[in-house]
This record gives structure tokens, C-alpha cells and sequence, in this order.
């Protein structure tokens, strides 16, 4: 079965700094990984979705990358905001069972002013 | 405006007392899904449907019952609610060639 980590489970950083969240799968069989920001008190909101057969994606100053071998992926955020406090996480889709997804733990992000 | 809505948001309850929680998506998705989310466990599939009338068991299906009559909806059934079972639902759709989930905005249930 597939197990999905978020390291680290919160993260403060000041405002401006470059930040990296980083998500490992166990089974590097999947499908695609997307990553998702949940606010307090609401729903999941996509970021990217990046296919397996994909290195990267990029959104403005989001950029996910995918190394499926090492089963590790990275969401990159350039130039925080304090906007970006949230909690990411991330999902993985696996090739057997495309219907199932798996999702992390989640890192708890916050940007101080 | 494309969504994914749950009725009620939150839910407080007594432990045997049969519930409905409502997932309704305007996006003529075909697959639909149910989630749970405890702290520290993160989410975890509790059912999925690919298609009407066509249901499956995720990861955590035990205590819970789902229907897929119409496409639009997918309630989520607790026939006989128990405290293990508070948590916060989500509710998610997906186009057949689309490969990003939409999620609801939540529901959170207390069993007492």
C-alpha cells in the first residue's frame, strides 16, 4: 500500500524567503502527484498536478517538481507572502489502483510579516 | 460557477442516530469520492464511484454506506454513527479525462 510523508509538518519562515515543501511516496508506481493548499475551515484547492511521465510544473511562483524513481516530489514557493499561510498537501494517484488516491499528512505553513 | 457543495457543514450527533451527509458537483463529473481527514492521519478514501450506479471501497470503508443514483450527487451513509467517526468529510469529483480533483468545502461531524 502506498504511504505518502510530509517533512516538515510545519514550517514558519519570514516574509520574502524562498521556501521548499517536500513529499516522498513509497511506491514510485503512480499515476500523477498533485498538490493541494487547504485554509482553515475550508475545501482543497489544487495547485499543480504533474503526470508521471512529467519532471515539473510551474504556476506563477509555485513550482513542483517529480523524481518518481526516488519517489520524492518538491513544491517550490518563490518570494513568500504571508497570503501563502496554509497547509499543503500532497497526493499521489497510484498506476494499479487509479482510482485510489493517497494523500500526506501535510506541511503547516506559516509567513510572518 | 463550477463546485463541488456538502450539505450540512457541520453536524453534531448522538452515537446510533442514523445520518446523511449530501455531496452534489454541477460539472458532469463521473467519478466521485469520499474522504476523511483526522489529525495526524491526514485524508483517507472512504469510497469512490466511477460512474452511476458503479461504487468501490477506499482505504477506510467500515461504518459507512454510499449511493451513486444520479450522476450529480453521492451522499455518504452512516447508518449507525459512533464516536470513532468524528472527523472532517470531503467530498471530491473528477472528470473521466480529467485528472485534477475538486474538492467540497467540508463537513464536520461530531458523534457523542
Amino acid at each position: 500500500k502506498q504511504e505518502v510523508t510530509q517533512i516538515p509538518a510545519a514550517l514558519s519562515v519570514p516574509e520574502g524567503e524562498n521556501l521548499v515543501l517536500n513529499c516522498s511516496f513509497t511506491d514510485s508506481a503512480i499515476y500523477n502527484l498533485q498538490w493541494f493548499r487547504q485554509d482553515p475551515g475550508k475545501g482543497l484547492t489544487s495547485l499543480l498536478l504533474i503526470q508521471s511521465s512529467q519532471r515539473e510544473q510551474t504556476s506563477g511562483r509555485l513550482n513542483a517538481s517529480l523524481d518518481k524513481s526516488s519517489g520524492r516530489s518538491t513544491l517550490y514557493i518563490a518570494a513568500s507572502q504571508p497570503g501563502d499561510s496554509a497547509t499543503y498537501l500532497c497526493a499521489v494517484r497510484p498506476e494499479v489502483s487509479g482510482n485510489q488516491f493517497y494523500f500526506g499528512t501535510g506541511t503547516s505553513l506559516t509567513v510572518i510579516p | 460557477e463550477a463546485q463541488v457543495t456538502q450539505n450540512p457543514r457541520y453536524l453534531i450527533t448522538v452515537t446510533g442516530k442514523k445520518l446523511t451527509v449530501t455531496c452534489s458537483q454541477n460539472m458532469n463529473h463521473e467519478y466521485m469520492s469520499w474522504y476523511r481527514q483526522d489529525p495526524g492521519l491526514g485524508l483517507r478514501q472512504i469510497y469512490y464511484s466511477m460512474n452511476v450506479e458503479v461504487t468501490d471501497k477506499g482505504d477506510v470503508p467500515e461504518g459507512y454506506k454510499v449511493s451513486r443514483k444520479e450522476k450529480r450527487n453521492f451522499p455518504l451513509i452512516l447508518e449507525s454513527p459512533s464516536p470513532n467517526q468524528t472527523s472532517l468529510y470531503f467530498c471530491a469529483s473528477r472528470g473521466y479525462r480529467s485528472h485534477e480533483q475538486y474538492f467540497g468545502p467540508g463537513t464536520r461531524l461530531t458523534v457523542t
